[in-house]
């Protein structure tokens, strides 16, 4: 089953302007993170964030994590084209070690 | 490269015959994950190994459905009686336990095998 869903299922935006999606969740977690995927490949994971944490940024990405109303959100400022992709939470079900919970993914395609 | 490497990249296969996939993890891992993921969603959890033990096998690990991780090195997935349901992407991930207490336990998969069930 999944855990997260992510919102919007897909956006759109051109290039320089910023990109928000959301992830909400439904058990207390150990932490969670975001990955993203192009058209048919494996994952790369971009950031994670503790639930002890509130923000983190990395580069061009801020994620908020508010563990009250569990949910996520991620930020990509000044988008390009190769930021187009899928991009998923995931947690881990309070348990450190085990199965990543996947939600359906937001697809954003950015152009030029 | 030093990432999560999985053979073959696609495999067709007609519907009955049997598959196996590989999964080599990043070398000091010891946790290995296998997950699935159909068109338009996420990846699935399917199995966990930490070492050479199984851990932990998902309800959507059927009896058709084996994984085997012999030395605490790489790993294999094997399909019995491949069914047109099975045709999916195959993911497999790594990771090693963080050293705070409940661990970071990022996983860090590979590109993914790309089953064809005809």
């Amino acid at each position: 089953s999944q855990q997260g869903e992510e919102d919007p299922q897909a956006l759109s935006i051109q290039e320089g302007e910023n990109a928000t999606m959301n992830c909400s969740y439904k058990t207390s977690i150990n932490n969670l993170q975001w990955y993203r995927q192009n058209s048919g490949r494996g994952l790369v994971h971009l950031i994670l964030i503790r639930s002890n944490e509130r923000e983190k940024h990395s580069g061009r990405l801020r994620v908020t994590l508010d563990t009250s109303k569990k949910s996520s959100s991620l930020l990509i400022t000044a988008s390009r084209a190769a930021d187009t992709a899928s991009y998923f939470c995931a947690t881990d079900a309070n348990q450190a070690g085990t199965a990543l919970i996947f939600g359906k993914g937001t697809t954003l395609s950015v152009s030029s | 490269d030093t990432g999560v490497s999985q053979d073959p990249r696609h495999k067709i296969t007609k519907r009955g015959q049997n598959v196996t996939f590989r999964c080599d993890p990043i070398s000091e891992h010891n946790r290995l994950y296998w997950y699935r993921q159909t068109l338009g969603q996420g990846p699935e959890f399917l199995t966990y190994f930490q070492n050479e033990a199984q851990l932990e096998k998902s309800r959507l690990l059927s009896d058709r459905f084996s994984a085997e991780r012999p030395k605490g090195s790489f790993s294999t997935l094997e399909i019995q009686r491949t069914e047109q349901g099975d045709s999916a992407m195959y993911l497999c991930a790594s990771s090693s336990p963080g050293v705070l207490a409940g661990g970071t336990d990022t996983q860090y998969f590979g590109p993914g095998t790309r089953l064809t069930v005809l």
